[in-house]
Parts: structure tokens; sequence; C-alpha cells
């Protein structure tokens, strides 16, 4: 079993709709959690980076945690077709640790207009 | 601000042929470096990272090699490539805050024949 799971996709939508991309992880000691998005042939983005449980919203974008049961989401309102490409989330157990990331393998998403 | 450039961007090589990948950040000193290989539909592989010049931890074992001759340059080399060598690499570096938060570059595509 991987450390972090991800849904490879692909994830078709329609714009204006709520997208809901996930991950799952087995490590309880994971600690900060962020969300990557990367276009195609490009170098992957930090989009959201969230510590602990709870909830963090950036303008169309909306990172939950939840520790309890290991799952992470990021939610993307109204979408757009800019929107289309892969999200990466990752997690480490600690700060100062960029060395010991832990990346999903990444869900590709498809918005059409 | 800081960027983070990699060259070059797309690479094809034959077996057995040397590789050097450069990558340079602006606008900040000392920054954790790191050297990933993303494969197609993979998540992101940790080969390398720095936390200074001259300071290099390998990840994972195989036939390439990084250096840091500079604060801000990170390099990564093979003497002899390997068809499994083929990849996406990237080069990122670490937030000010040393959180593990990675801002990468535009990656290097690389196929070996």
């Amino acid at each position: 079993q991987k450390e972090v799971e991800q849904d490879p996709g692909p994830l078709s939508v329609p714009e204006g709709a709520i997208v809901s991309l996930n991950c799952t992880y087995s490590n309880s000691a994971f600690q900060y959690f962020m969300w990557y998005r990367q276009y195609s042939r490009k170098g992957p983005e930090l989009l959201m980076y969230t510590y602990s449980s709870g909830n963090k919203e950036d303008g169309r974008f909306t990172a939950q945690v939840d520790k309890s049961s290991k799952y992470i989401s990021l939610f993307i309102r109204d979408s757009q077709p800019s929107d289309s490409a892969t999200y990466l989330c990752a997690m480490s157990e600690r700060d100062n640790a960029g060395n010991m990331l832990t990346f999903g393998g990444g869900t590709r998403l498809m918005v059409k207009p | 601000s800081q960027t983070i450039h990699q060259w070059p961007a797309t690479l094809v090589q034959p077996v057995g042929s040397p590789l050097s990948l450069e990558c340079t950040v602006e606008g900040t000193s000392n920054p954790n470096l790191y050297w990933y290989r993303q494969a197609a539909g993979r998540g992101l592989q940790l080969l390398f990272y720095s936390i200074g010049i001259d300071q290099i931890s390998s990840e994972v074992p195989q036939n390439l090699s990084a250096s840091r001759p500079q604060d801000r340059q990170f390099i990564l080399s093979s003497k002899k490539l390997l068809l499994s060598d083929s990849g996406f690499y990237l080069c990122a570096w670490e937030g000010f805050w040393n959180t593990g938060e990675l801002f990468f570059g535009e990656g290097s595509r690389l196929t070996v024949l």
C-alpha cells in the first residue's frame, strides 16, 4: 500500500461545477498538507498549505484536512477551463522538512467549457 | 521576487551518454535545493537535496549524481545514462521559512533512447 493514495483520474467536469479532489494517507504522523497544481509539461506550483485539521479557503479553492479519517480534500468552486491540470497532494510529518515530503500520484482534472 | 530556472527544457540522449541538467535560483540566498524525478502517471520521487554548497544528500541509489558548486546553483549529472533514466526532472527550492513548501522550476524532460 502506498503511503499516500490519490485517484489518477481523469476527472472530467463541466465549467462551473464544484470539484472535489481527494487524498488518503496511512501515516498518522503527517501534520503538514499541501496541494500543488501542475499544468502539462510544467513544474508543480503550490496552491494551498495547511497545518493539522480544519479548513482553509483561498478564493475559489478550499483545502480540508480530516486527520481522524486520514483524508484531505481540495474543493474548487465555479471551476474554469483554466483549472484543467493535474493536482498533487503532498504531506510531511513536520515543518522544516522539505526533504520529507510525500507526494500523491496526482489527479488529472479536465474542465470542459 | 524569487525565481528558479532549469535548462535544458527538453533533452534526447542515447544510452550511455553523459547528462548535465542545471538549476539556478535568484532572489534568495542559501536556499535548500531539491532534485525530483516524475515518471509518467506517478508521483514525485526525491533524488537529491542540498542544504548548502557541497552539501548533498542522496535519497535513491542510482547512476545519477548532484553537485552544488555555488549557493544558488544545483546540477544533476550522470556519466552514462540508462533507458530507465527517462523522465521529467524537477528542481525546487524550499520557502524562506523552511516549512516544507517547495517551489518548482519548469522541469527538464529527458528521453533516453
